[in-house]
């Protein structure tokens, strides 16, 4: 499985942008790149996920580097409910296709 | 629509004693997942299945851990003799189909104290 590597924790404020960057220089063409978060005393919940070009959704914005060999979710406008681990996974096409999580960024956001 | 289903929430029990926790997918999920995940860590996988097959179960210590499930919706997950370090998480999760593109969604997860 190929590997990613995030910081282990960042910080923001309420109602600025964050920018959570993921590094995976061993991804494959054909990976996808999934972020899930998890919230306190819950299961994962699915985030955002892209191959090559940059994705927009209600939760996030997330931008590929052309060479794919790094990722960046955006969230527009953190609030307190963005208070989570956030994880950034690449899952392959061909195989069994599983989520392998790593450590993920605890982000803490100040009121 | 109704998510992930997992019972119990909650269980304490003492070492060398046994457990079963219960998993009911999303409607119409074909994939299965049972992960593990211990304080502090990351989520772990356990077994993947599809329908009623098992994809992947190669971190599954299977000398005390067993799954099934049964008709290809619920699942069961066993655990006999537990030792303290199965103290954990187990998250059921469910997609309708493996593949990449496929959204994973999770359960709230069954928390085990093994004391």
């Amino acid at each position: 499985d190929a590997k990613t590597t995030q910081p282990n924790s960042m910080e923001s404020n309420e109602e600025e942008p964050v920018h959570l960057p993921c590094n995976h220089s061993t991804i494959s063409g054909t990976d996808y790149i999934h972020w899930y978060r998890q919230l306190p005393s819950q299961g994962p919940e699915y985030v955002i996920h892209g191959l090559t070009s940059n994705v927009n959704n209600r939760m996030a914005s997330l931008a590929i580097a052309e060479d794919r060999k790094s990722s960046t979710l955006i969230l527009h406008r953190a609030t307190l409910r963005d208070a989570a681990v956030y994880y950034c996974i690449l899952r392959a096409l061909q195989g069994a296709q599983k989520l392998v999580f790593g450590q993920g960024t605890r982000l803490t956001i100040n009121p | 629509e109704a998510g992930v289903a997992q019972s119990p929430r909650y269980k304490i029990i003492e070492k060398r004693q046994s457990v079963a926790f219960w998993c009911n997918p999303i409607s119409g999920h074909a994939t299965l997942y049972w992960y593990q995940q211990i304080l502090g860590q990351g989520p772990k996988l356990l077994i993947q299945f599809q329908n009623n097959g098992v994809v992947d179960d190669s971190q599954l210590p299977k000398d005390r851990f067993s799954a099934e499930r049964l008709k290809g919706v619920d699942s069961t997950l066993k655990i006999q003799p537990a030792k303290l370090e199965d103290s954990a998480v187990y998250l059921c999760a469910s997609s309708l189909a493996g593949g990449p593109g496929n959204t994973i969604y999770f359960g709230e997860g069954s928390w085990l104290t093994v004391v």
